[in-house]
């Protein structure tokens, strides 16, 4: 149990266009999901979290209107890069809480996004 | 913020071998976990365990939570064990902070044949 995906896995964009990365969680209600950041051989940083129906919170440094993210809701979030720059090139990582114990955090897969 | 530290940053060993790798946290927690980065990037979870032991097959942990560490285990390495694995934590009794994880830098483990 407890299985979140990620669509898609990779994508290649050019640079000045917009992509939006779903998650989801399959077999549990995610109250809260989270979306992270990871450049390689790094950890992964906390970019944002969302509630169901509740405006997304960003950590400091995280440009809000660049990423987008809607929680509409208990099993989909989606984040959206918009105007993509090569700098924006990354992996990106959602994971959902909700199922017993609440407080866990389950990972997708992971979206690996290259902008040329 | 809390910080977190791992150690070591790297371990190679044959397999077989036994290791331990340790995750340290500079304030009170109520969530910790551990987890196991595979080569494609998945993040597997390992552990939930803000404080106690726990067992699953060749892998145990302990988290100490009056001296803020905790400890994963790794019995009889296998290649199959080679990745990353990642300390995680996390704080706060609710608002916006529940929930939400720090993590530290991971070790990165090489089990050769």
């Amino acid at each position: 149990g407890a299985v979140v995906s990620q669509h898609p896995s990779w994508v290649i964009c050019k640079s000045g266009t917009s992509v939006k990365i779903e998650c989801r969680s399959l077999d549990f209600q995610a109250t809260t999901m989270f979306w992270y950041r990871q450049f390689p051989k790094q950890s992964l940083m906390l970019m944002a979290t969302s509630n169901e129906g509740s405006k997304a919170t960003y950590e400091q440094g995280v440009e809000k209107d660049k990423f987008l993210i809607n929680h509409a809701s208990l099993t989909l979030s989606t984040l959206t890069v918009t105007s993509a720059h090569p700098e924006d090139s990354s992996f990106y990582i959602c994971s959902a809480s909700g199922a017993v114990p609440r407080v866990v955090q389950y990972f997708g897969p992971g979206t690996r996004l290259t902008v040329t | 913020g809390i910080q977190v530290e791992q150690s070591p940053p790297d371990l190679i060993l044959q397999e077989g071998a036994n290791s331990t790798l340790r995750c340290n946290f500079s304030d009170s927690v109520n969530n910790l976990q551990w987890f196991h980065q595979n080569p494609w990037g998945q993040l597997i979870n390992l552990f939930y365990i803000p404080s106690g032991t726990k067992q699953n097959g060749r892998l145990s942990a302990t988290t100490v939570a009056t001296e803020r560490y905790s400890l994963l285990y790794i019995s009889s390495s296998q290649t199959t064990d080679s990745g990353v694995y990642f300390c995680a934590v996390g704080w706060g009794a609710g608002g916006t902070s529940y929930g939400k994880l720090t993590f530290g830098q991971g070790t990165i483990l090489t089990v050769h044949p």
